[in-house]
């Protein structure tokens, strides 16, 4: 069974400075998705960036992008230029390429403040 | 705004009663997933259909059932309710052709406080 580890419960930054939240899986196939996913108070769930374990390229949207360490099983998440709404929850998620369903990490939840 | 929708928003209820939790999935969207996120807590991966049949279980209680309609719209029943039952409930949708992997879209959830 895949297992998804976020070692960092808590984690605050200043507005305007960057952070990088840590996410570490454990799987022994090759193909798979990696996601991290964002959960603001509100308590939505907002997809906030994917990374296919095929691709060597990390994954970049704007403010956010990854570093994707295949051999190391390692999907961490930046944020530059934090902005007070980026506080939230976090959580990193592992799909097989041959399955929907998805495992996610306990979550990180990050505090950006002013 | 993810296209996804679920009710009820909310939902109390006493142990030892049957909820049932609605979803609509995206316009498109053949697969429907359910989640279980109960207090300060990761999600759970419940149940899985793809286009009106069962494609994956998880952690899924006996107590807990889920189907999908010929609509697409999917139902979670869940009965005989305990006090650790109350959490949010997510549907999530994706294009979800079953042997490809495509990104799962969250509904707003459903939070049921079992009293």
């Amino acid at each position: 069974a895949q297992t998804v580890t976020q070692s960092q419960p808590e984690m605050s930054v200043q507005e305007a400075e960057t952070v990088t939240l840590s996410c570490t899986y454990d799987t022994s196939e090759n193909n798979y998705y990696l996601f991290w996913y964002k959960q603001p108070p509100s308590r939505q769930m907002i997809l906030v960036i994917r990374q296919e374990a095929y691709k060597q390229q990390n994954a970049t949207e704007n403010r956010f992008s990854v570093n994707f360490q295949k051999a190391a099983k390692s999907f961490s998440l930046k944020i530059s230029d934090s902005q007070l709404g980026d506080t939230a929850m976090y959580f990193c998620a592992f799909q097989l390429s041959n399955a929907g369903k998805s495992t996610f990490g306990d979550g990180t939840t990050l505090t950006v403040k002013p | 705004d993810s296209g996804v929708t679920q009710t009820p928003k909310h939902l109390i209820t006493a142990t030892g009663q049957r909820v049932t939790l609605r979803c609509s999935p995206r316009s498109g969207d053949l697969s429907v997933y359910w989640y279980q996120q109960s207090l300060d807590q990761g999600l759970q991966f419940l149940i899985q259909y793809y286009n009106g049949e069962e494609r994956a279980k998880g952690n899924i209680l006996e107590r807990f059932s889920a189907q999908q309609f010929p609509d697409l719209h999917s139902e979670l029943n869940l009965s005989s309710l305990e006090l650790g039952d109350s959490a949010l409930y997510f549907c999530a949708s994706s294009v979800g052709h079953p042997l490809s992997t495509d990104t799962q879209y969250f509904g707003p959830g459903t939070r049921l406080t079992v009293l």
